[in-house]
């Protein structure tokens, strides 16, 4: 596709549901990062991977968050009996192997854990 | 964590005037990186410059990086009003991930 594109755009669950969050990355693309975003801060790294490696890992706040590739391609995050405060901007980005670190945003996906 | 700080938080300036953002950092990096955030929307990547290198222009864009005071200012020149936005700088430090670690970001209002 032309861009990143991350679904669902909005996400309100329960507290105690799990959810999943996609993330299909720009066609090439080796690299694929996810981050989040609370409210009035800059992104922080959660997780990264080289095709289907999971390299690192060490942004992931607890055992509750967990992320595969296992195509090399899309990406899902999901988050396990959710609580209030996981509630946050959930972003993805994608990079090119050939590009000097730019990486390329999603829209995001906005979770909302009531 | 956050990289380090962003100064301002806030800045509100008329069209046509310049805005400079200020953003220190606190280990060595191997480049810097600003981007933008519209309200509601994606993160854009503006520009980049790498540790060997002191200033660097795209457009209305110019960007400078003091390694020895781990810092670095975003200048935009003759400021429109859909420059406004969030305006966050990210480090790479040296490493395989090459994950970007963000400052907190400065708020940049354009009034027309």
């Amino acid at each position: 596709g032309a861009g990143v594109s991350q679904s669902p755009r909005y996400k309100v669950t329960k507290r105690g549901q799990d959810v999943a969050l996609r993330c299909d990355p720009i066609s090439g693309h080796v690299s694929l990062y996810w981050y989040r975003q609370a409210l009035g801060q800059g992104p922080e790294f959660l997780t990264y991977f080289n095709y289907e490696a999971q390299q690192d890992k060490s942004g992931l706040p607890n055992d509750r968050f967990s992320a595969e590739r296992p195509e090399g391609s899309i990406s899902t995050l999901t988050i396990q009996r959710t609580e209030q405060r996981d509630s946050a901007m959930y972003r993805c980005a994608s990079r090119s192997p050939g590009q000097d670190y730019e990486q390329y945003f999603g829209p995001g996906t906005r979770l909302t854990v009531t | 964590s956050q990289q380090g700080e962003e100064d301002p938080q806030a800045l509100s300036i008329q069209e046509g005037e310049n805005a400079t953002m200020n953003c220190s950092y606190k280990t060595s990096i191997n480049n810097l990186q600003w981007y933008r955030q519209n309200s509601g929307r994606g993160l854009v990547h503006l520009i980049l410059i790498r540790s060997n290198e002191r200033e660097k222009h795209s457009g209305r864009l110019r960007v400078t990086l003091d390694t020895s005071k781990k810092s670095s200012s975003l200048l935009i020149t003759a400021s429109r009003a859909a420059d406004t936005a969030s305006y966050f700088c990210a480090t790479v430090s040296s490493g395989s991930a090459r994950q970007l670690t963000f400052g907190s970001g400065t708020q940049l209002t354009v009034l027309p």
